[in-house]
């Protein structure tokens, strides 16, 4: 069954370093997302991707955040410089189309030192 | 602003048991509802998606409704088993406002317990 994989799927990076989760969403879908879960709080919109570009983008995606999709497979979400209350799992999910089933991935468990 | 609440926030129950597990929101003007599973440190797996212009959906043992005019969605859990035991997360989108702006709202979840 196609799924949604996320590598790295544990991330220790260094306060102020930047750090690229990537994701590769099912090969047919068009809408791309990440959602990020500070432990013990709820899942949390932080943007939305589609035709090659941002559609959408919560107050948590500042400039600090981008995304990208490189090539046809890869899906990545960069932050900058990153800040000890980036410390959060950061699922990537895609959906075929916007008002189906969205499919999240695993997880990438970023921890800020 | 979609807001969603779940309740009980935890449920521990004896293994057979049937359960229901509910779920209110703010905005009821969403065209669809999904329900996830999530295990202790791992990832969302998606368990229904219930259309607004369907009452239920079921697969396997899972059940879910959809009320849209009183803000509700309940997820029946028939003959509960250990394996059973996860967190689960209703999400309904934020209403609608344009392409590209559809996005999950998440409540807490509702952690839940089978016991053997």
């Amino acid at each position: 069954e196609p799924e949604v994989t996320q590598t790295p799927s544990h991330q220790v990076t260094q306060m102020g370093q930047e750090v690229i989760l990537r994701c590769v969403p099912i090969s047919n879908h068009l809408y791309f997302y990440w959602y990020r879960q500070i432990l013990g709080q709820k899942v949390e919109f932080l943007v939305s991707f589609y035709n090659n570009e941002i559609s959408e983008k919560s107050e948590i995606f500042d400039d600090q955040f981008s995304v990208e999709r490189p090539d046809g497979s890869n899906f990545t979400l960069k932050i900058r410089s990153t800040k000890l209350e980036d410390s959060a799992m950061y699922f990537c999910a895609s959906s075929e189309t916007e008002d189906v089933e969205a499919f999240f991935g695993q997880g990438t468990r970023l921890t800020v030192v | 602003k979609q807001e969603v609440t779940q309740i009980p926030a935890a449920l521990s129950v004896p293994e057979g048991e049937n359960l229901v597990l509910n779920c209110s929101f703010t905005d009821s003007a969403i065209y669809n509802l999904q329900w996830f599973r999530q295990d202790p440190g791992k990832g969302l797996t998606s368990l229904l998606l219930i259309q607004s212009s369907q009452r239920e959906q079921t697969s396997g043992r899972l059940n879910a409704s959809l009320d849209k005019s009183s803000g509700r969605s309940t997820l029946y859990i028939a003959a509960s088993q250990p394996g059973d035991s996860a967190t689960y997360l209703c999400a309904p989108p934020r209403p609608y406002s344009g392409a590209g702006s559809y996005q999950l709202t998440f409540g807490k979840g509702t952690k839940l317990s089978v016991i053997p």
